[in-house]
């Protein structure tokens, strides 16, 4: 059983340029969570995809952006990247909850290893 | 936000138990409390959690105090492949996202 996959592993762009980032859940989850990782920080939360929504997002520009396909996989796209951006990509992936209530017990999520971002 | 404070690193004897605290003081009656760990820029790793009753698995354990202000992760034997950097999180009622601290850099010594 695969885990939660990410690709690329590792990427090199420019200021001003724009990135895809994709996730592939682990088997049976519905649910994604992207988180950005700096050096020497913790992560930190961007947004979560759920039905192909975005049900909720932390405290990042529009200029991040994602989607979710009907097989759960996911996209993370960052416009007019600035060199502050540079940082680990992670995606988590997770049950999500059938009746919409929030689901703040058992919520056990699954991290890929990343994608590695750095802005020139 | 429910924030957490831990050390920022901790050394412990190889076969020895490490023991990481982390507090939680503006903790919500109805917020759990969850550990994972990161080794070497992997993806973090969960390892347990818990609401209020102490809570063990083959992994680790946590104590959570009575006024549930506090907690610690208990490793009962370190191995040298338990070197990473802990986090101790407060998963945020009525949201869907973890709030990571910086976590504590557990450094395991033979």
């Amino acid at each position: 059983d695969a885990g939660v996959t990410q690709s690329p592993t590792h990427l090199i762009k420019t200021r001003g340029q724009q990135v895809t980032l994709r996730c592939s859940p682990k088997s049976g989850h519905d649910t994604v969570s992207w988180y950005q990782q700096a050096l020497g920080q913790g992560p930190q939360f961007i947004f979560q995809y759920y039905e192909e929504e975005e049900r909720q997002r932390g405290n990042f520009p529009d200029r991040f952006s994602g989607h979710q396909f009907p097989n759960y996989s996911s996209e993370l796209n960052v416009n007019a990247l600035l060199l502050g951006d540079s940082a680990l990509y992670l995606c988590a992936s997770s049950f999500g909850p059938r009746t919409g209530a929030y689901f703040t017990s058992y919520n056990e999520q699954f991290f890929g290893p990343g994608t590695r971002l750095t802005v020139l | 936000d429910a924030k957490t404070t831990q050390p920022t690193s901790m050394d412990c004897a190889e076969g020895r138990a490490a023991n990481l605290p982390c507090n939680h003081s503006t903790i919500s009656g109805n917020e759990y409390v969850y550990w994972y760990r990161q080794i070497h820029s992997q993806g973090p790793q969960y390892i347990i959690h818990g609401l209020k009753n102490n809570e063990t698995n083959e992994m680790a354990s946590l104590i959570i105090t009575e006024d549930r202000k506090s907690s610690t992760l208990i490793l009962p034997h370190a191995t040298l492949r338990d070197t990473a950097v802990y986090y101790c999180i407060v998963l945020v009622s009525g949201t869907y996202k973890y709030i990571f601290g910086t976590g504590t850099r557990l450094k395991v010594l033979a």
